[in-house]
């Protein structure tokens, strides 16, 4: 079974505005991750953050992490053409890492 | 410095042969990571390795073997190629468990 959930599945925004997709996982973490995938591409790490932190920031990207609720959102702000992607979150279980199924994010010029 | 890469881009099989899978970074990780991709169901962890010489079962192993000889590679093999085996292939690379992967351009892998 699938530890992460990402919500919505798919987003679709004009360019300048925000985008917020969230994750939900089902066990206790060391820390949560955030990925990106152009299409037909590998993932790129975007942001980490600890189980002991509950907001982050990495240029655009803001990243807030609820422990209680087992859920974490990521915000991306004045959102660019070249932000097109799936997003995806990723929680560790020991050495291993689970992958949500994404959020396909489009940004409409 | 070419970080991870994949070798190789594509490959289409027969049921029932065998193929390798090789991947290689030049980061000078400690752990490394092999990955499958479907539609719909995200990543898919197969086998990782915490060091040269040790590997371990991920969340789908079945039908797959792997093998660490030397720290810069990780090889996926399949030993007999099944049609659910198709899909894209991700290795990835970290410098302890619990940080960030890099990740490979992957392999598609078509099973007829």
């Amino acid at each position: 079974s699938q530890q992460g959930e990402e919500d919505p599945q798919a987003l679709s925004i004009q360019e300048g505005e925000n985008a917020t997709m969230n994750c939900s996982y089902k066990t206790s973490i060391n820390n949560l991750q955030w990925y990106r995938q152009n299409s037909g591409r590998g993932l790129v790490h975007l942001i980490l953050i600890r189980s002991n932190e509950r907001e982050k920031h990495s240029g655009r990207l803001r990243v807030t992490l609820d422990t209680s609720k087992k859920s974490s959102s990521l915000l991306i702000t004045a959102s660019r053409a070249a932000d097109t992607a799936s997003y995806f979150c990723a929680t560790d279980v020991g050495n291993q890492f689970y992958f949500g199924t994404g959020t396909s994010l489009t940004v409409i010029p | 410095n070419a970080g991870v890469t994949q070798t190789p881009k594509f490959r289409v099989l027969k049921t029932g042969q065998s193929m390798t899978l090789l991947c290689a970074q030049d980061m000078n990780h400690e752990y490394m990571y092999w990955y499958r991709q479907d539609p719909g169901m995200g990543l898919r962890l197969i086998h990782y390795s915490v060091g040269e010489g040790t590997t371990a079962k991920g969340e789908v192993p079945d039908g797959y073997n792997v093998s660490r000889l030397k720290k810069q590679n990780f090889l996926l093999g399949l030993e007999s190629a099944a049609p659910s085996q198709t899909s894209v292939y991700f290795c990835a690379s970290s410098v302890v468990g619990v940080e960030e992967q890099y990740f490979g351009p992957g392999t598609r892998l078509t099973v007829t």
